[in-house]
């Protein structure tokens, strides 16, 4: 049983650039959830996919967006970068949707660095 | 508003020592709860969960939480502390009928020899 894989492990760009973030979910899950994490501070939910769908979003803006794949992976790409997007991205796969009966499980994140 | 609160941001305890984390909930309705530990430059790893029923819920680790709706609460404890249990951990409530946890600042636990 494979876990959950994002790519790359760390990524620096500069404000006002465009990023994909990309995670490979857990075998057999099909949800997929995407939290931010700043330094020092717990993760954020920023939105889920379910079935290829949203299924709920957090308070991030519009520049924050995914896409779902047919095999349940996943992207997140963020527009028009600002320095307070450098942060921690984690990606959770978990199965039907919601938080997880039990739990998700998490990728070890992608460091973003924006300068 | 819901909200969730780790009053402890740092706490150091010697290996063997007992340890409690506290998690303090203000939800409407009484949430699903999570913890979560964050090991350095890893991902979270879900320790265990309280959805209902028994209100003292045990976890991998060595690690339970208790439940305690009266002071809505949900405390981390472990008997006694292993090195390698110095790590993040994170108090996680999940509002009835949302799909997403909502994370605590969570609590660093340092152990020394």
């Amino acid at each position: 049983e494979t876990g959950v894989t994002q790519s790359p492990t760390h990524l620096i760009k500069t404000r006002g650039q465009q990023v994909t973030l990309r995670c490979s979910s857990q075998s057999g899950h099909n949800t997929v959830s995407w939290y931010q994490q700043a330094l020092g501070q717990g993760p954020q939910f920023i939105f889920q996919y379910y079935r290829e769908e949203e299924n709920g979003r957090g308070n991030f803006p519009p520049r924050f967006s995914g896409l779902q794949f047919p095999n349940y992976s996943s992207e997140l790409n963020v527009n028009a970068l600002e320095l307070d997007d450098s942060a921690l991205y984690l990606c959770a796969s978990s199965l039907q949707g919601g938080h997880g009966y039990n739990g998700y499980t998490f990728g070890s994140g992608t460091r973003l660095t924006v300068v | 508003a819901q909200s969730v609160t780790q009053p402890d941001i740092h706490i150091t305890v010697s290996e063997g020592a007992s340890l409690e984390l506290r998690c303090n909930y203000s939800y409407g309705a009484t949430p699903y709860l999570f913890w979560y530990v964050q090991s350095p430059g890893q991902g979270l790893q879900l320790l265990l969960k309280y959805f209902s029923g028994d209100t003292l819920v045990q976890g991998i680790k060595g690690f339970e939480a208790e439940f305690k709706r009266s002071q809505s609460s949900f405390n981390l404890r472990k008997p006694s502390v292993h090195w390698s249990d110095a790590a993040e951990y994170f108090c996680a409530p999940v509002a009835t009928g949302a799909n997403n946890l909502f994370f605590g600042t969570g609590t660093r636990l340092t152990v020394i020899p």
